[in-house]
Parts: structure tokens; C-alpha cells; sequence
């Protein structure tokens, strides 16, 4: 069985440009999470989809912040404009079901300069 | 919100030996998570265990949720279970996110 895929691994870029993620979950997942982990600290929750309703996105900075996962399948985080504070790992991760056991990518390191 | 802490911080051990990791939060909960995340930053998940005990190979965890504990032991140490694990939990009311504790930072070496 294919685990959750995601790309690109890396991305660097300037501030204020835009960057997008990309990420397929594990094939049956209803739920997908995307993370946001600076270095040093654990996954922080930045969005959470149940299909493609969102579930939770109580931590997104939606300001800059966007995503979709249309079709209830892949799913895309976006940033724009980006800022230094930005860069982090962003990991995406899925379920069976909501609260369920969570499979995640090898994520994005981002780094903004 | 819930609280969540590890400890030790970090764990420095000989291969072979065993090692008893820490969680304890602030909250009830049930969901609560294991992983390892490697060297290389992939994020692997152990247990699902928001109460009792689990097994798995050198591994094994138990929660205590009653006392808002959970331990992870790892047995005969190998230089691969290297790495950073996370201790995830999640409170008991409606369909609140998973919330990660800061990490055990463990080093294994030959």
C-alpha cells in the first residue's frame, strides 16, 4: 500500500513570493491534516478535511494561508504572501477516519529568505 | 488548551540497553499517538493507544488515562530507533485536533 505522498520536498524562496504544496493521502483516507512543524517542536495542526469539508482550521493564518482538497482526494496548501517566519517543515498526513490512527508524508522543507 | 509533556528531553543509551519514555497531559483525552521521526525528518507512527497496553516487536506502550499518563518502552536498543518521539493526544470533547508534546530526543549509540 502507497503511503501519503507530497511535493515538492524542498522549496526555497524569497518573502513575499508565493509557494504551493501538494499532497495525495494514503488511497480510502476520508481525512487529511496538514502540519506545520518548526524546528526544535512538534506537528502543529494548521488544517484538518473530512473528505472536502473542512473540519478544523481554527490554527490557519488564513490571511496568507489557503487550501482545498477538492474532489476529496489531493489536497494543496498555499502561501502568499510568504514571510521568514514561514519556513518549517509542512507535513501532511491522513486517516481512515476523523480521530483515527494518522499516516504522515515525508513533508516540505521550506525555507523563505 | 490540553497540556501535553515529555520527558526525559533527551535520552542518550548504549545499543542493547532499555528505555522507558513519558507522557503525561493535562486533560482527559481518547486519542492518543506514539512516533518516531527519524533522522531524516519522516514521521512514523507507532501506536494508536488511548488506553491500555500495546505491543509491538521491541516495543510497547501503555496509557493510564484515568491518570493521564502514557508510557512508551523500548527493549534491546538498536541505533536505528534513533530519533525524535512524539507523544500526541487529543481531549475527549467533540472533534478537537491532535496536539503534540515537544519531544524526546533519543540518541542510540554502538
Amino acid at each position: 500500500e502507497a503511503g501519503v505522498a507530497q511535493s515538492p520536498r524542498y522549496k526555497i524562496i524569497e518573502k513575499r513570493q508565493s509557494v504551493a504544496f501538494w499532497c495525495n493521502p494514503i488511497s480510502g483516507h476520508a481525512t487529511l491534516y496538514w502540519y506545520q512543524q518548526i524546528l526544535g517542536q512538534g506537528p502543529k495542526l494548521l488544517i484538518q478535511f473530512q473528505n472536502n469539508g473542512v473540519v478544523d482550521d481554527s490554527q490557519l493564518p488564513k490571511d496568507r494561508f489557503s487550501a482545498e482538497r477538492l474532489k476529496g482526494v489531493d489536497s494543496t496548501l498555499k502561501i502568499q504572501p510568504a514571510k521568514l517566519e514561514d519556513s518549517a517543515v509542512y507535513l501532511c498526513a491522513s486517516s481512515l477516519e476523523v480521530r483515527g490512527q494518522q499516516f504522515f508524508g515525508p513533508g516540505t522543507r521550506l525555507t523563505v529568505l | 488548551g490540553i497540556q501535553v509533556e515529555q520527558s526525559p528531553p533527551d535520552l542518550i543509551l548504549q545499543e542493547g540497553a532499555n528505555s522507558t519514555l513519558r507522557c503525561n497531559f493535562s486533560d482527559s483525552v481518547n486519542n492518543l499517538q506514539w512516533f518516531h521521526q527519524n533522522p531524516w525528518g519522516q514521521l512514523i507512527n507507532l501506536f494508536y493507544i488511548p488506553s491500555g497496553t500495546k505491543q509491538n516487536g521491541r516495543l510497547s506502550a501503555t496509557t493510564v488515562a484515568t491518570e493521564r499518563y502514557s508510557l512508551l518502552y523500548i527493549s534491546s536498543s538498536q541505533t536505528t530507533d534513533s530519533g525524535v518521539y512524539f507523544c500526541a493526544v487529543a481531549r475527549n470533547s467533540g472533534n478537537t485536533p491532535l496536539v503534540f508534546g515537544k519531544g524526546t530526543r533519543l540518541s542510540v549509540i554502538a
